[in-house]
């Protein structure tokens, strides 16, 4: 059964400093997303990552894939407020079936 | 494009009730996928409809079913409700082996 984890759970940090945010899974898998959800809102596509060594970046976030290790990575660079969210990662059960199993979800505060 | 819509946002019944849930996909997306978010277990994959033929099922009771018209929007229904399926429920579309592209849910209370 594929397991995704995420670490840590709850993360507080202050504006302008710089933080990861981890994403294990537990089988095999080339397909990886990351999704970013505000409080009572639905869920917003922020990266896919589809081949081992795969970087993306947009803004001050960057998301990285290592399929060997079977870790994907999540990085804020000098975080603002507006960053403040709950981030998912999310890994394709089979290969591109289109079903999704999430990680527990990192709530992140940071506090200006 | 306009994004994943979903009715009715907010939806109160009580137990032993049904329920019946609307998404519209983003315009060319055949596949539609079903997910429940509750903060015991998190989001959960219900199941995923494409061209009208339901192609994975989560793992979730013979209570929660779905469909897919040929215009592609999806309906779930839940039937004889219970306290634990009260939960927000998204639906994702996309295009094969595609990013899926979420929309703002309906959020289900039973009473």
């Amino acid at each position: 059964e594929l397991k995704v984890e995420q670490n840590p759970l709850f993360l507080s940090m202050q504006e302008g400093k710089n933080y990861t945010i981890y994403c294990n899974y537990s089988t095999t898998s080339d397909r990886l997303y990351w999704y970013r959800q505000d409080p009572g809102k639905s869920l917003e596509s922020l990266f896919v990552l589809l081949s081992n060594g795969a970087v993306k970046q947009e803004g001050r976030l960057m998301a990285s894939l290592d399929t060997k290790a079977r870790l994907s990575t999540l990085h804020i660079t000098a975080a603002v407020h507006d960053l403040s969210a709950t981030y998912f990662c999310a890994v394709d059960r089979d290969q591109g079936a289109q079903k999704l199993v999430f990680g527990q979800g990192t709530r992140l505060t940071i506090n200006p | 494009k306009a994004g994943v819509t979903q009715t009715p946002r907010y939806l109160i019944k009580t137990r032993g009730q049904q329920v019946t849930l609307s998404c519209s996909p983003i315009s060319g997306h055949r596949s539609v996928s079903w997910y429940q978010q509750t903060p015991g277990q998190g989001l959960q994959f219900l199941f995923e409809y494409f061209s009208e033929t339901q192609r994975n099922k989560g793992n979730f009771p013979g209570r929660f079913s779905g469909r897919q018209f040929s215009n592609s929007r999806s309906e779930m229904n839940v039937s004889t409700l219970e306290l634990g399926d009260s939960a927000l429920y998204l639906c994702a579309s996309s295009s094969t082996f595609d990013t899926q592209y979420f929309g703002p849910g309906t959020r289900l209370t039973v009473l």
